[in-house]
């Protein structure tokens, strides 16, 4: 089926060591998301990128890097894991922003 | 900066009666667009209906429907005959229309659906 798919699903961290997220998309999307919900705070947006290349940092970024190489895929890196980046993190991506996203399934990391 | 305030952290209500969910919002822009997403249980992300700022009349998806009062700056969502299949966290989230600003989201409001 069409859509986003985001590996891993969970994963348990070490506090310190590092990890990269992968989302995939295959609708074409020029736009691409990621967020990170925590209870009680909402969806926030990580980094986003609004083309193969591009990046720009969204409302929490520090702790994490992206990159945009390839056009279907959006990684998310986290290079010395800490305790405040437990979280479910959301990828998403648009074609039209305005239509709203298409959202993954999300990844539970939990740093211990 | 927008806010995007959903002032009710949790609700409930019992099966076939109808429930309203506020969202409120605060931004200078004249064009924008609205949004109710669901979230069941299982995680997943699941949008409900938008609403583009500069149409007047209310957007309908079967049984839900949104309030959109432009001046007061509210999007309150409304489900009718309300099934245990929405039992939910349900977002609002609210976008520019100008340039290609990412979606803004609420906190939240967790809807209970009482057999």
């Amino acid at each position: 089926n069409a859509g986003v798919t985001q590996t891993p699903k969970f994963r348990v961290l070490k506090t310190g060591q590092s990890m990269t997220l992968l989302c995939a998309q295959d609708m074409n999307h020029e736009y691409m998301y990621w967020y990170r919900q925590d209870p009680g705070m909402g969806l926030r947006l990580i980094h986003y990128s609004v083309g193969e290349g591009t990046t720009a940092k969204g409302e929490v970024p520090d702790g994490y890097n992206v990159s945009r190489l390839k056009k279907q895929n959006f990684l998310l890196g986290l290079e010395s894991a800490a305790p405040s980046q437990t979280s479910v993190y959301f990828c998403a991506s648009s074609f039209q922003v305005f239509w709203g996203y298409t959202f993954g399934s999300g990844t539970r990391l939990t740093v211990v | 900066a927008q806010t995007v305030t959903q002032s009710q952290p949790e609700m409930s209500v019992q099966e076939a009666e109808t429930v309203t969910l506020s969202c409120t919002y605060d931004t200078s822009e004249n064009n924008y667009y609205l949004f109710w997403y669901k979230q069941p249980p299982s995680r997943q992300m699941i949008l409900v209906i938008r609403q583009e700022a500069y149409k007047q009349q209310n957007a309908t998806e079967n049984r839900f429907s949104v309030n959109f009062q432009k001046a007061a700056k509210s999007f309150s969502l409304k489900i009718s005959d309300s099934q245990l299949g929405d039992t939910a966290m349900y977002f609002c989230a609210f976008m520019k229309h100008r340039g290609n600003t990412p979606l803004v989201f609420g906190k939240g409001t967790r809807l209970s659906v009482i057999a």
